[in-house]
Order: C-alpha cells, then sequence, then structure tokens
C-alpha cells in the first residue's frame, strides 16, 4: 500500500539552530513529492516540490529538500529557524494517480 | 495567483442539521476539486475527488449519502453534510487543480471549521 512515513511528531528546536525533518514514503515507481505547512487554524502552504530533475529542491521561506531514491526519502532542512518556523509540516506523495497521500506531519516548536 | 477560498471559515450546527461548506477557486478554473477532514493534530484525509460536471469519487469509508459534493462549474464546488452529529465535527479543507497551469499540483483552501453541538 501506498504511505508516506514522518518519523517524528514533534521537533523541538531554538531559534538560530538548524533543522531536519524526515519523510519516508513507500514507492518503487515513480512519485512527486511535496512539503507543506499549516499555521494555526489555516489552510497548507506549499513549500517546495519535487516533480524530476535536481534531487536538491529549494523551496519558500529558505526551506530546501533533498530526494533520495535509493532511500525513497525526502527530508525537509532549513540551516537556521526562525520564531515564525513554528508550524505543522506536512510531506506529501502523489503517486501514479490523482490522489495525494499525506504523513502524519510534524509539529516543529521554535524557542527562543 | 491560484487562490482557492472557502466558506464560511467557521461555522457551529446543531445536531440533526445541514450544513454547506463552498470552496471557490478566485483566479483560474479548477477541472478538479478534493474534499480533505483533518482531525486535530492528525492528517489530512481524502475525502472525494470531484471533476466540473461529474459525480465525486468518494474515498472508501467515507458516506456519500452524508457527505454530497457538487461541482456544478469550474470555480465552485461544495460539500454539504446533512444531518450532522457531533462525530462530524471536523476541520474541512479543500484543494483545486488546473489541469492548464498543473497536473501535478493542488492550490488548498484556508480550511472550514465544522463544529455540531
Amino acid at each position: 500500500a501506498q504511505s508516506v512515513t514522518q518519523l517524528d511528531s514533534q521537533v523541538p528546536v531554538f531559534e538560530e539552530a538548524p533543522v531536519e525533518l524526515r519523510c519516508n514514503y513507500s514507492s518503487s515507481v515513480s512519485v512527486y513529492l511535496f512539503w507543506y505547512v499549516q499555521y494555526p487554524n489555516q489552510g497548507l502552504q506549499l513549500l517546495l516540490k519535487y516533480l524530476s530533475g535536481s534531487t536538491l529542491v529549494k523551496g519558500i521561506n529558505g526551506f530546501e529538500a533533498e530526494f533520495n531514491k535509493s532511500q525513497t526519502s525526502f527530508h525537509l532542512r532549513k540551516p537556521s529557524v526562525h520564531i515564525s518556523d513554528t508550524a505543522e509540516y506536512f510531506c506529501a506523495v502523489l503517486y501514479n494517480t490523482d490522489k495525494l497521500i499525506f504523513g502524519t506531519g510534524t509539529r516543529l516548536q521554535v524557542f527562543p | 495567483g491560484a487562490v482557492v477560498s472557502q466558506h464560511p471559515s467557521w461555522v457551529i450546527c446543531k445536531s440533526g442539521t445541514s450544513v454547506k461548506i463552498e470552496c471557490r477557486s478566485l483566479d483560474f478554473q479548477a477541472t478538479t476539486m478534493f474534499w480533505y477532514r483533518q482531525f486535530p493534530k492528525q492528517s489530512l484525509m481524502l475525502m472525494a475527488t470531484s471533476n466540473e460536471g461529474s459525480k465525486a469519487t468518494y474515498e472508501q469509508g467515507v458516506e456519500k449519502d452524508k457527505f454530497l459534493i457538487n461541482h456544478a462549474s469550474l470555480t465552485l464546488s461544495t460539500l454539504t453534510v446533512t444531518s450532522a452529529h457531533p462525530e462530524d465535527s471536523s476541520f474541512y479543507i479543500c484543494s483545486a487543480r488546473d489541469a492548464v497551469r498543473s497536473s501535478y499540483e493542488q492550490y488548498f483552501g484556508p480550511g472550514t471549521r465544522l463544529t455540531v453541538t
């Protein structure tokens, strides 16, 4: 079955520290990968996406992610986080269908 | 560009009543719209997919008679929760896709918080 795993439900980090949010997916076929951010009581905002090409993808707000086909991973990174990055982050995978499969989310909490 | 709105953003209704949620694509034509449900501190679960002018395709376990979806135009889809009960309380999010702009990307609305008392 198609699935997306976000290994960490919560990630606490101090401001200006680097952060990595992990995402693994199950599939051996072509996939399209997305990271979304959700602020409280709001919808989803696209951070970045991987469709093809370079495996290192840069997104908004200083985030980047690396697609690793052999490890079926798409980890999200930021070298220096800000208080305003506190939010829920969702990894999502679009398989060879219309269906976007979401991970369970990672709550990033940035402390001053 | 690619803005999706939802109305209302928050609604409270009494058990047994029906409530309609609107999802609009403001600056593009949405050939396909999706409805998701999100429980507190959980992920988004796809409820149904609708194409303009066609019947919606519901995911397994979603009651089509309870969650009525209409996609009558290229800019509007509605989700009607019929005979709502407290267990229907949730955050409902729609998304829209413009096949001309992108075959893959969905643009998400801000969500509607439904509370059934």
